[in-house]
């Protein structure tokens, strides 16, 4: 199975504060997505990630930013956290767009912006 | 833009009765994704329709897909109490990579 890790379920950080969430797949993935849920909105597209290096900006990239040196690893950063930033965010990953499988998702972090 | 509509938003039923969850999408795709989300955990993939008139069925579920009305239904059949959760649908966006979500329909399954 694929496994997709989180490194925090609960966080709580400041305003102002940089925060990184980070998120490791064990399946080989080349795509990498983060995105935030918020209620009533759904989920939305922060960033995601093709291949080492990449980027692509989502629909919401304002107020973040990525890494991904590793291929099994990306980063989301917030370089300032404000309290709007407060949300669930998800990391995701799937196999290249010619495989057809659903993305799968890690179990989360919570963030609270104070 | 590629817009993901869900209906209903909320649903409340009664153990036994069927229901039906519609997701409508704005722009051509033959790539839809649904998937199950219980309180706190994460998301779990259900089904993957990948063709105009597929029909995917999973227990008490059953999804399908018509592209050229741009729909996918989830169907429920005779609800049980564990089907309670927030179910997504989800459409390749147009770069290919990425998924554009509905706002999820809360599904309340009642004695």
């Amino acid at each position: 199975d694929v496994k997709v890790t989180q490194s925090s379920r609960y966080l709580v950080k400041r305003t102002g504060e940089k925060v990184f969430l980070e998120c490791v797949q064990d399946m080989d993935h080349e795509n990498m997505f983060w995105y935030r849920q918020d209620p009533g909105l759904g989920l939305r597209l922060i960033y995601f990630s093709y291949d080492v290096k990449m980027k692509e900006k989502g629909d919401i990239p304002e107020g973040y930013s990525v890494s991904r040196e590793k291929k099994e690893r990306f980063s989301l950063i917030l370089e300032s956290a404000s309290t709007n930033q407060t949300s669930m965010y998800l990391c995701a990953s799937s196999p290249p767009g010619g495989i057809i499988q659903p993305q799968h998702f890690g179990d989360g972090t919570r963030l609270s912006i104070l | 833009e590629l817009k993901v509509e869900q209906n209903p938003l909320f649903l409340s039923m009664q153990e036994g009765k069927n229901y039906t969850i519609y997701c409508n999408y704005s722009t051509t795709s033959d790539r839809l994704y649904w998937y199950r989300q219980d309180p706190g955990k994460s998301l779990e993939s259900l089904f993957v329709l990948l063709s105009n008139g597929a029909v995917k069925q999973e227990g008490r579920l059953m999804a399908s897909l018509d592209t050229k009305a741009r729909l996918s239904t989830l169907h429920i059949t005779a609800a049980v109490h564990d089907l309670s959760a927030t179910y997504f649908c989800a459409v390749d966006a147009d770069s290919g990579y990425a998924l554009n979500f509905g706002k999820g329909t809360s599904l309340l399954v009642t004695p």
